[in-house]
């Protein structure tokens, strides 16, 4: 059974640095043409990509957000590390990630973990 | 970046009914596109990839058509427990944009 759990603080103040992790069972990041994304969506609000990392090291991060935005993976340990910097109030979301595979070059995000909010407040 | 819309924003059905959801691409996506389904304060669910493609274990209700920019999500005859919002997701390139969700309630 392919499982996906995220774990980080629950609060973070203005100007700190996110630091969530990704925890993945049932597949292995080493496998071919797997990866692994993150997805917020702040309260009431929409989903947004954030990024993914693929198991040949390939990232990609969105837009708006990449300055701030860092992605990695421990094979070993079956962690995604995704840090997010000078966290500011709208990044209150809660963020998930998911398993992204791939048939015949479609990539979808087809099994998610439960999601863990993020509060940013002083 | 590729820029997602849907319509309607927001609809209002009866169990029974045929729902129908659009989904545009700000450019050509061939049929790089995922439909996901969200129930409140659950994550969300694939639902179909590569615009018509059921993911495994998704009922048949469910059906998805098109290609380039136009693209919809069917539901041939709702039921309970298809209140949800549901959005569309481009993968044709980096980064994969989601559209902004059509929430799906009870008339």
């Amino acid at each position: 059974q392919v499982t996906l759990k995220e774990s980080g603080p629950v609060l973070v103040k203005p100007t700190e640095t996110l630091t969530l992790t990704c925890t993945v069972s049932g597949f292995s990041l080493s496998n071919a043409r797997m990866g692994v994304s993150w997805i917020r969506q702040p309260p009431g609000k929409a989903l947004e990509w954030l990024a993914h990392i693929f198991s040949n090291d390939e990232k990609s991060y969105s837009t708006s957000l990449k300055s701030r935005l860092t992605i990695s993976k421990d094979t070993s340990k079956s962690q995604v590390v995704l840090t997010m910097t000078n966290m500011d109030p709208v990044d209150t979301a809660t963020y998930y990630c998911a398993r992204t595979g791939t048939t015949y070059y479609y990539y979808y995000m087809d099994v998610w973990g439960k999601g863990t909010t993020v509060t940013v407040s002083s | 970046d590729i820029q997602m819309t849907q319509s309607p924003s927001s609809l209002s059905a009866s169990v029974g009914d045929r729902v129908t959801i659009t989904c545009r691409a700000s450019q050509s996506i061939s049929s790089y596109l995922n439909w996901y389904q969200q129930k409140p304060g659950k994550a969300p669910k694939l639902l179909i990839y590569a615009a018509s493609s059921l993911q495994s274990g998704v009922p048949s209700r469910f059906s998805g058509s098109g290609s380039g920019t136009d693209f919809t999500l069917t539901i041939s005859s709702l039921q309970p427990e298809d209140f949800a919002t549901y959005y569309c997701q481009q993968s044709y390139s980096t980064p994969r944009v989601f559209g902004p969700g059509t929430k799906v309630d009870i008339k």
